[in-house]
């Protein structure tokens, strides 16, 4: 079966760096997304990997390892307003996405 | 300010009526989708549009339908609702419809079926 599995819950620090990560089994791969939805809002993209590596966007970037069916989101330089859900999502053989459950990510001062 | 529009953000419902869902996207994207998300699940699709005239199911498409008629507008339908269709509901939409667009989404519908 398809699958897109992350941690439900961290916590970090204000000012810190926070690695969250996601691994994925899909039927055939076509890219993996990152969104933030922050509570009771839409999510909003963040980033699109489909080759292996980092791509970097201001204070966050996103990490691709086909071969391991893993990726990771980064951010930097936390402030208060990156406390939201991180979504991590696959992009499966025939274009459909596979969404995991989410990351609720809390910044404490 | 261009994007998705959901009515109503927010709707109480008897099991058994009849609901409709509205959604409006300005930006002349193709795709469409709409997305239920339930505590502790990804979001999972119900069904979808690649563009207008046509639609398709999702994962989880029973007790709902969806037409196309124009490329603007994609409303969801529940026929007669029960209560594990309480549910925030997002349309969205992308201009790269069955391949790797990104995803715009409106506000969401939130709806209690009792």
């Amino acid at each position: 079966g398809q699958n897109i599995d992350q941690p439900t819950e961290m916590t970090a620090t204000e000012g810190a760096i926070v690695q969250i990560n996601c691994t994925y089994q899909t039927s055939g791969f076509n890219g993996l997304f990152w969104y933030q939805q922050h509570a009771g809002e839409a999510p909003t993209f963040l980033s699109y990997n489909v080759l292996d590596g980092l791509e970097e966007k201001g204070r966050f970037s996103s990490f691709l390892s086909r071969s391991k069916g893993y990726s990771y989101l980064l951010l930097k330089e936390l402030q208060m307003k990156d406390s939201a859900s991180y979504l991590c999502a696959g992009l499966d053989s025939n274009y459909q996405l596979i969404w995991g459950a989410g990351t609720k990510l809390i910044i404490k001062p | 300010i261009a994007g998705i529009t959901q009515a109503p953000t927010s709707q109480i419902l008897a099991a058994g009526r009849r609901m409709t869902l509205r959604c409006t996207q300005d930006m002349r994207h193709n795709a469409m989708y709409w997305y239920r998300q339930d505590l502790g699940l990804g979001l999972r699709l119900i069904h979808y549009s690649n563009t207008a005239g046509t639609t398709g199911k999702g994962e989880v498409p029973d007790g709902y339908s969806v037409s196309r008629a124009n490329t603007d507008d994609f409303p969801l339908t529940l026929a007669s609702a029960v209560p594990s269709q309480t549910s925030v509901y997002f349309c969205a939409s992308s201009d790269k419809g069955g391949t790797t667009g990104e995803l715009f989404f409106g506000e969401g519908s939130r709806l209690t079926v009792l």
